[in-house]
């Protein structure tokens, strides 16, 4: 099976600190995403990458920036952070090829700014 | 763009009930439909998924066909149980990769089953 392993579970941060979100896969997947999920909003793209050292802004990039160094490491980064991005943060990955390959997720990680 | 519209929540039923939770898309081509379902805590998993039109996707008791003509893809369980009790997301992805590899979300339903 599929592994998408997100670093921590809960985390706690403070306003203005840089936050680094971790998220890696174990099935040499190309293709990795981060999203954001808030009630009422479901779950919209900040980044996500389709090969090592690529990157693409989804719908909500603002206060975010994304580093792929390696094929399974993913990481989400908050320069400054904001009591705004309080949220829960689901990372992904898929397979390259056609539209029927599904996304498979972390458990996510439910990111606390103070 | 791409766009999937689901019904307005919460929903809560009864053992054993019927459930419908309508979902409907806007996108160009021929895009695959999933459902995702997400339980208390946890992330979100596929619970079924459909690529072209009218495939049946199946799975734990769930179905959904892709209608082209209705632009839909509505999930139903004949009978839920309390374990159903989850947040339901209906999701397209286009029909190309590489950039197009990415999800479109409706903004999920949350359903609660009562025993």
């Amino acid at each position: 099976d599929v592994k998408v392993t997100q670093s921590s579970r809960y985390l706690v941060k403070r306003t203005g600190e840089k936050v680094f979100l971790e998220c890696v896969q174990d099935m040499d997947h190309e293709n990795m995403f981060w999203y954001r999920q808030d009630p009422g909003l479901g779950l919209r793209l900040i980044y996500f990458s389709y090969d090592v050292k690529m990157k693409e802004k989804g719908d909500i990039p603002e206060g975010y920036s994304v580093s792929r160094e390696k094929k399974e490491r993913f990481s989400l980064i908050l320069e400054s952070a904001s009591t705004n991005q309080t949220s829960m943060y689901l990372c992904a990955s898929s397979p390259q090829g056609g539209g029927n390959q599904p996304q498979h997720f972390g458990d996510g990680t439910r990111l606390s700014i103070l | 763009g791409d766009s999937v519209t689901q019904m307005e929540g919460p929903v809560t039923l009864s053992e054993e009930a019927f459930l419908t939770i309508n979902c409907t898309y806007t996108a160009t081509g021929y895009p695959s439909l999933f459902w995702y379902v997400q339980y208390p805590g946890e992330g979100l998993q596929l619970l079924l998924k459909a690529t072209k039109a009218d495939d049946k996707g199946s799975n734990k008791g769930f179905e959904a066909t892709y209608r082209k003509e209705t632009t839909s893809f509505h999930l139903e369980k004949g009978s839920v149980q309390v374990s159903d009790s989850a947040v339901y997301f209906c999701a397209l992805r286009g029909s190309s990769g590489g950039a197009n590899s990415k999800l479109t979300f409706g903004k999920g339903i949350t359903l609660s089953v009562r025993p």
